[in-house]
């Protein structure tokens, strides 16, 4: 069985550009959710997704969005980069909602120069 | 709001030797999960062993236990027989099966590093 991917794994971007982030979870897994790891700030949860639905969110400013597919699949835009936003963003995919066992990816590294 | 506590932020142990890592957790809710993830150089977060604040009985998964301390919300890592394939950041997480704080809650991370 696959594990949760997401891509790409690198990426570079200039301040004020947008950037989307992709995650698809384990197969059967409806249920996703995403994080920011920074060496600052360790590890943030940004939002859950469930049925197509943001179901929580963090406490990040609105340029942070999500959205889930039909498929399970997700993606993370966040716009108007910031220096700020560099950071390892990871995707964790559980079977449904109040499952407590989250599966990680091995995370994006969006560096923002 | 519940937090999570890791005070080494580093530690080292000897191939073969036995290490624990400590957490310590604040919460007021009755129901709750704890884990401990691990995350080698490769980024992948793995999940190591969990906890249901439920049980009593300690979860053990092969050279990795925990000792589940309830009341005073701690709950620590045992590592046996270490070996080099183990060391990695270790966190520390929280979370409730339900309601609005369903996320997980992370500490700051142990740097684990094996010695041969």
């Amino acid at each position: 069985k696959a594990g949760v991917t997401q891509t790409p794994r690198y990426l570079i971007k200039t301040r004020g550009q947008q950037v989307t982030l992709s995650c698809s979870p384990i197969s059967g897994h409806r249920s996703v959710s995403w994080y920011q790891q920074t060496p600052g700030q360790g590890l943030q949860f940004l939002f859950e997704y469930f049925s197509e639905t943001q179901r929580n969110k963090g406490n990040f400013p609105g340029r942070f969005s999500g959205r889930q597919f039909s498929n399970s699949r997700s993606e993370m835009n966040v716009s108007t980069l910031e220096l700020g936003d560099s950071a390892l963003y990871l995707c964790a995919s559980s079977l449904r909602l109040g499952v407590t066992e989250a599966f990680f990816g091995q995370g994006t590294r969006l560096t923002v120069v | 709001a519940q937090t999570v506590t890791q005070s080494q932020p580093e530690m080292s142990v000897q191939e073969a030797e036995t290490v624990t890592l400590s957490c310590t957790y604040d919460t007021s809710e009755s129901d709750y999960y704890l884990f401990w993830y691990k995350q080698p150089p490769s980024r992948q977060m793995i999940l190591v062993i969990r906890q249901e604040a439920y049980k009593q009985q300690n979860a053990t998964e092969n050279r990795f236990s925990v000792n589940f301390q309830k009341a005073a919300k701690s709950f620590s890592l045992k590592i046996s027989d270490s070996q080099l394939g183990d060391a990695a950041m270790y966190f520390c997480a929280y979370r409730v099966p339900s309601g609005s704080a369903r996320q997980l809650t992370f500490g700051s991370g142990t740097q684990l590093t094996v010695l041969p």
